[in-house]
């Protein structure tokens, strides 16, 4: 059974940072993007970025509203993905979603639970 | 980027059929037929529903139906039953190499 856990959330003040981790199993995590999708309490879906698979040297894709604050790494040897959240906003608060890639790379077939991520002095 | 264009709620009664419309643009999904569906109940994860435009995973009904025409998207449920009742939102492969989300539709089982 595919299974993908969010971990680290939690509550920081504005311009403190946090990392997230997101625990894969049941699958071959090396063969599979992975993407991290966020939602604000109460509002909509809004994609963060991916981690494409070992083919594809593990490059990476950052939304506009993140790049160059946010970093996302993986260890295959621990199938686990990462979020590196640096200089965060009260508007970054949202619960974040880890979600696998299917074979095409251009959906999400299965998603975690999430971890909220509260910003807030 | 941003946000694809979605109805905030649309609603049916059971066994009716409801089409929700997902607009976006020349980026991304009238230049890709990489668009998806998720459905996403209250209090829980999104779950895929279709894919590239109107394909559907092993598991997902039959009642649910995709489509693209130009800049648009739209995904209908047939036969629309209680369980259907939850948020549904759209998302789009981009000409950035990036994704995005429509705003999300609210559907009501009347």
């Amino acid at each position: 059974e595919v299974q993908l856990v969010e971990s680290g959330g939690g509550l920081v003040q504005p311009g403190g940072s946090l990392r997230l981790s997101c625990a894969a199993s049941g699958f071959t995590f090396s063969d599979h993007y992975v993407d991290w999708v966020r939602q604000a309490p109460g509002k909509g879906l809004e994609w963060v970025g991916r981690s494409r698979n070992k083919a594809n040297i593990y490059t990476t894709e950052y939304a506009a509203s993140v790049k160059g604050r946010f970093t996302i790494s993986r260890d295959d040897s621990k199938n686990s993905l990462y979020l590196q959240m640096n200089s965060l906003k009260t508007e970054d608060t949202a619960v974040y979603y880890c979600a696998r890639g299917t074979p095409s790379g251009y959906s999400l077939d299965h998603w975690g639970q999430g971890t909220l991520v509260t910003v807030s002095s | 980027q941003s946000a694809l264009t979605q109805p905030p709620s649309v609603s049916g009664s059971p066994g009716q059929s409801v089409t929700i419309s997902c607009t976006g643009t020349s980026s991304d999904v009238g230049s890709y037929n990489r668009v998806s569906w998720y459905q996403q109940p209250p209090g829980t994860a999104p779950k895929l529903m279709i894919y590239d435009v109107s394909n559907r995973p092993s598991g997902v009904p039959d009642r649910f139906s995709g489509s693209k025409s130009g800049n648009t998207a739209s995904l209908t449920i047939s036969g629309l039953q209680a369980e259907d009742e939850a948020d549904y939102y759209c998302s789009s492969y981009t000409s950035s190499s990036t994704f995005v989300f429509g705003t999300g539709t609210k559907v009501t089982v009347l």
